[in-house]
């Protein structure tokens, strides 16, 4: 079974542009979890959709923002980028967000994204 | 809050040592507890888990026991290889309502392995 994938792997911006990084959740899950990893703040939990809907939404401004389409991919897109949103973007998938046994996540290999 | 401390690194140690890595937790309710791998330029991979106390997860020679009593979930490998240099989180999924889970995670430990 095929893993996570996440489109592109490496991104370079500019300030005050916008982006969007694409995940492919794992087969049959239907839960997808968003995280940025920086040397600063560690992984940090940005949002998670399930059934195309947010469910919970960590402490990150409004420029960040997510959807998910109804074959479980999930797209997040950055607005207005500034230089710290310079980060590792990893992508999640689960089966089920809703029973705890069942909701192991598994990473996909992350989009690095740089602002200049 | 929910929070997870891990040991500070980096860790060096020679092939064939023994190696811990001390993880506690802090969390309301009864978690599920994991360890993550983080080789150079890759995203997380899932080394093991454990839903409940007294479970014990294990994968690849790497061990982890839920420990409620200690809020514990240390990582051992009685035997390492410089194949398992690479970075070690310890996360728990914490229920945030709507059915919705999260990860928190610790800071991550780097450890080396030299030949």
């Amino acid at each position: 079974k095929a893993g996570v994938t996440q489109t592109p792997r490496y991104l370079i911006k500019t300030r005050g542009q916008q982006v969007t990084l694409s995940c492919s959740p794992i087969s049959g899950h239907r839960s997808v979890s968003w995280y940025q990893q920086t040397p600063g703040q560690g992984l940090q939990f940005l949002f998670e959709y399930f059934s195309e809907t947010q469910r919970n939404k960590g402490n990150f401004p409004g420029r960040f923002s997510g959807r998910q389409f109804s074959n479980s991919r999930s797209e997040m897109n950055v607005s207005t980028l500034e230089l710290g949103d310079s980060a590792l973007y990893l992508c999640a998938s689960s089966l089920d967000g809703g029973v705890s046994q069942l909701n192991t996540q598994y990473f996909g290999p992350g989009t690095r994204l740089t602002v200049l | 809050g929910n929070s997870v401390t891990q040991m500070e690194g980096p860790v060096t140690l020679s092939e064939e040592a023994f190696l811990t890595i001390n993880c506690t937790y802090t969390a309301t309710g009864y978690p599920s507890l994991f360890w993550y791998v983080q080789y150079p330029g890759e995203g997380l991979q899932l080394l093991l888990k454990a839903t409940k106390a007294d479970d014990k997860g294990s994968n690849k020679g790497f061990e982890a026991t839920y420990r409620k009593e200690t809020t514990s979930f240390h990582l051992e490998k009685g035997s390492v290889q410089v194949s398992d240099s690479a970075v070690y989180f310890c996360a728990l999924n914490r229920y945030s309502g709507a059915g919705s889970y999260q990860l928190t995670f610790g800071k991550g430990t780097k450890l080396s392995v030299i030949p």
